[in-house]
């Protein structure tokens, strides 16, 4: 089993759609949770940071995380078509230089 | 935040032969990461690569064929030795940065493709 999964999709919505990204994990030391898009050819950019549950909110995008099921989201508002792209969950034992677990990451095209 | 520069941002290589790409950094960083992120596939952590002392490398992965350099605190760089079609990959450098050192950047990767 790995440590962390990751639905690949691809996941395909019409363009102002909510879109929820999800995923799951078995190491319950994990304490930072993120969220990266990687457009083609680019390397991963840092969309949203949490440590520990609860909620973060960053205009158009909510990561949620809910430790005691080992779950966690990414809602994306009012989908646009810039939006495609590929979204990766990363996660990290502890603050400090640790590497990150990263999921197999979802494929997701907005369309007009 | 931190803004990171690789390269090459691509090459084609022959079979047999060594790549070296190179990470630079805005800022200065403790320690630099190097994954790779095969075809279809999600991000892999090689090598964390301090400064002043011996790279510590994941399992799997090794320094006879992923040899990393950390002169200073702003700039790594990691070879791809005696390549093989296998090694087809793209590479990607990181860095942590915020106060826990758990935020973690990238460069726009190398994309290698071993022919």
């Amino acid at each position: 089993q790995k440590e962390v999964e990751q639905d690949p999709g691809p996941l395909s919505v019409p363009e102002g759609a909510i879109v929820s990204l999800n995923c799951t994990y078995s190491n319950s030391a994990f304490q930072y949770f993120m969220w990266y898009r990687q457009y083609s050819r680019k390397g991963p950019e840092l969309l949203m940071y949490t440590y520990s549950s609860g909620n973060k909110e960053d205009g158009r995008f909510t990561a949620q995380v809910d430790k005691s099921s080992k779950y966690i989201s990414l809602f994306i508002r009012d989908s646009q078509p810039s939006d495609s792209a590929t979204y990766l969950c990363a996660m990290s034992p502890l603050g400090g230089y640790n590497k990150l677990i990263f999921g197999a990451g979802t494929r997701l095209a907005v369309h007009p | 935040s931190a803004v990171i520069s690789q390269k090459p941002s691509r090459d084609i290589c022959q079979r047999g032969t060594s790549l070296t790409i190179q990470c630079q950094v805005d800022s200065q960083v403790t320690m630099m990461f190097w994954y790779r992120q095969q075809p279809g596939q999600s991000l892999t952590l090689i090598a964390t690569a301090n400064q002043g002392s011996e790279a510590t490398y994941e399992s799997g992965f090794v320094i006879d064929k992923f040899p990393i350099s950390r002169p200073n605190l702003t700039f790594s760089t990691l070879t791809v030795s005696n390549m093989s079609p296998e090694d087809s990959s793209i590479y990607l450098c990181s860095v942590g940065v915020g106060l826990d050192g758990t935020e973690a950047f990238f460069g726009q990767g190398t994309r290698l493709t071993v022919v």
